[in-house]
């Protein structure tokens, strides 16, 4: 079965703490992979989408980058209102088995004290 | 531009009983997928319609199902409810089916099933 692997599963950080979360996936055939933030009894907030190695997007604090089996969030001086769950999903190329799929990580929980 | 709403936002049912849950996409978005968050197994796609037909469905069973209307709202229903079924049900939206699938999600909606 295809997994997304994200890692580590928490991470505390001082604020002004620089750090990466990682992604990565067995399947082949990827079309996009996804990174969303979460907080509590929210749900997921839509970040960033990459589909070629190579790629990076940036957002305020955040980078996201790809590579051909693995992405990376960069943090880059954290404050403590990202202080969130951080989910990556990837969607597949492989026809009607993949319409409206996405396959999630199982998050990492990053918490960035002040 | 009004995002994913869901309704209820919080449901509380008994063993047995069934549930119907709503969803409203983005204006202009004619796909919608469902998932099932859980502390366990974290967000596990159900089903996905588009333009009224379910085009993809996840590993649930068959008391999960779906419906879509022509203006693009989704519903979905669990029968026979069992204690398991407690999660966050959360449905996203995307502007098509095919293709790099940018989902935007609601809020959820909290089953509690005793």
């Amino acid at each position: 079965e295809d997994q997304v692997t994200q890692s580590p599963e928490a991470l505390r950080l001082q604020e002004g703490e620089s750090s990466s979360l990682n992604c990565s996936y067995t399947a082949s055939g990827l079309r996009g992979l996804f990174w969303y933030r979460q907080d509590p009894g929210k749900g997921p907030e839509f970040l960033f989408t990459l589909y070629s190695a190579g790629e990076e997007k940036e957002k305020e604090r955040l980078k996201a980058t790809l590579t051909k089996k693995e992405s990376f969030l960069h943090i880059t001086a954290p404050k403590p209102e990202d202080s969130a769950t951080y989910l990556c999903a990837v969607q597949l190329n492989a026809g009607g088995t993949s319409y409206g799929k996405l396959t999630f990580g199982q998050g990492t929980i990053l918490t960035v004290h002040p | 531009k009004a995002g994913v709403t869901q309704t209820p936002r919080y449901l509380i049912k008994t063993r047995g009983q069934q549930v119907t849950l709503s969803c409203s996409p983005i204006s202009g978005h004619r796909s919608v997928s469902w998932y099932q968050q859980t502390p366990g197994q974290g967000l596990q796609f159900l089903f996905e319609y588009f333009s009224e037909t379910q085009r993809n469905k996840g590993n649930f069973p068959g008391r999960f199902s779906g419906r879509q209307f022509s203006n693009s709202r989704s519903e979905m229903n669990v029968s026979t409810l069992e204690l398991g079924d407690s999660a966050l049900y959360l449905c996203a939206s995307s502007r098509t089916s095919g293709g790099l699938n940018e989902q935007f999600f609601g809020p959820g909606t909290r089953l509690t099933v005793l």
